[in-house]
């Protein structure tokens, strides 16, 4: 059964940076690794995606190993407006293929 | 430009009733995908639209449907409405389908079945 897993929770505080883990070692061979930030009552936003290696934008980084298993998103110098549930996204092939998300991260930044 | 939107934002039913949600994609996008999330969990991948076909399917029984228009609008429909059906129900649009282009998400319809 494929599965796609985050840490529960993590906390940080403001300034620092965070690091947060996806594994998903049923990818499928072309797909990408995609990652969204989550508040209450809204849809999951769009941060970054990447397929190999390392991808960077204006608000985060993306670390993808050579075995693409797992995936690691970075959020440099996290601000109390980050505290929000973070998601990975990846085409997993099980019996089928499927689009499958990550269980979650919920990070708390404090002051 | 408009993003995904979604309509209606709240809907209450009782059980065995029928429901149907709708979507309007990101301007540009031709590819809708339908997610639902109960509360606390990541959201489940229900069903993909592009060219107006239903192109990949997640571990929803026939009950959920969907139709999408030539306008790349979308609907969900749920027959049969149990209360385990209770949950926030997420329509995201891309570019072409296959492409592994990024979904876009509406912030949902929160669908609550008494």
């Amino acid at each position: 059964l494929a599965k796609t897993t985050q840490p529960i929770s993590m906390d940080s505080y403001e300034g620092q940076e965070v690091n947060i883990t996806c594994s998903h070692n049923n990818i499928a061979t072309n797909d990408y690794i995609t990652w969204y930030q989550q508040f209450p009552s809204q849809g999951p936003r769009f941060i970054i995606q990447g397929y190999k290696t390392k991808v960077t934008n204006e608000v985060a980084s993306l670390f993808i190993p050579a075995d693409r298993k797992s995936s690691t998103l970075s959020l440099p110098r996290v601000s109390l407006s980050d505290t929000a549930v973070y998601y990975c996204l990846v085409g997993v092939m099980d019996s089928s293929y499927k689009l499958i998300f990550g269980s979650g991260t919920r990070l708390l930044v404090r002051p | 430009d408009a993003g995904v939107t979604q309509s209606p934002t709240h809907l209450i039913k009782t059980r065995g009733q029928q429901v149907t949600l709708r979507c309007s994609p990101k301007s540009g996008h031709d590819t809708v995908s339908w997610y639902q999330q109960a509360l606390g969990q990541g959201p489940q991948f229900i069903f993909q639209y592009y060219e107006e076909e239903e192109r990949q399917r997640g571990n929803f029984p026939d009950r959920f449907s969907g139709h999408q228009f030539p306008n790349y609008s979308s609907e969900l429909n749920v027959n049969a409405l149990l209360l385990g059906d209770s949950a926030l129900y997420l329509c995201a649009s891309s570019i072409l389908q296959g492409t592994n282009q990024p979904q876009h998400f509406g912030d949902g319809t929160r669908l609550s079945i008494l």
